[in-house]
């Protein structure tokens, strides 16, 4: 069974400081991984994915997340933190064993503080 | 690209009663998920269709809720005698699935049952 866990149910950092956003997996087959964010009264939008290839892919807005598939991670990072990155981010995945949904985790609510 | 549109924005009904909403997915998108997220969780697969076939359901799902996309353009998703349990935020997203996987949401329909 596809499964995503988001350990953190919320990530402060200051401004200007890097931030990660934490992401583990299971799935059948190989993993296609995603990043969505959700910003207030607005709908998902998707930040960044892996698929194959490089281990290290960059998205949107400056982020970017590194797939390391023995520790079944894809961890969200991005290098300085502004206050308006502060929103709820979800960390998704699809395998390629079968099935056709994209499994989305509880989310991580992304908090910078000034 | 006019983005996936999804109406109502919110549904207020009494328990018992049945409601229908509809997803109007991105015109070149042949796949179309359904998702539910309730308040502090990630969204929930529901179903997924892949043109108009109905190919994933999820075993979670009531019998009360069943969805349809006639021609392979809009969907509705129905939920028949609606309880207390079913209020959550109904999330569509579509895709046009490899090699992009892309899911792209609309901004969902609250429904509220009383």
């Amino acid at each position: 069974a596809q499964s995503v866990a988001q350990p953190e149910d919320q990530v402060n950092v200051a401004e200007g400081n890097p931030l990660t956003v934490k992401c583990t997996y299971s799935v059948s087959g190989n993993p296609y991984l995603f990043w969505y964010v959700q910003y207030p009264n607005r709908g998902l939008q998707f930040l960044l994915k892996y698929i194959t290839g490089d281990n290290l892919v960059k998205g949107s807005y400056g982020f970017e997340a590194e797939f390391n598939k023995s520790q079944t991670s894809f961890h969200l990072k991005k290098p300085s933190a502004l206050v308006s990155d502060s929103a709820l981010y979800f960390c998704a995945v699809r395998g390629t064993g079968g099935g056709f949904k994209t499994i989305f985790g509880a989310g991580t609510r992304l908090f910078v503080k000034a | 690209d006019t983005g996936v549109s999804q109406n109502p924005r919110h549904k207020i009904t009494k328990r018992g009663q049945n409601v229908t909403f509809r997803c109007d997915p991105i015109s070149e998108h042949n796949r179309l998920y359904w998702y539910r997220q309730t308040l502090g969780q990630g969204p929930e697969f529901l179903t997924y269709f892949q043109n108009e076939a109905q190919l994933e359901k999820s075993r979670l799902l009531s019998d009360r809720f069943s969805a349809e996309r006639p021609k392979g353009s809009f969907s509705t998703l129905e939920i028949q005698r609606t309880e207390q349990g079913d209020s959550a935020m109904y999330l569509c997203a579509s895709s046009t699935g490899p090699p992009n996987e892309k899911l792209f949401f609309g901004s969902g329909t609250q429904l509220s049952v009383l």
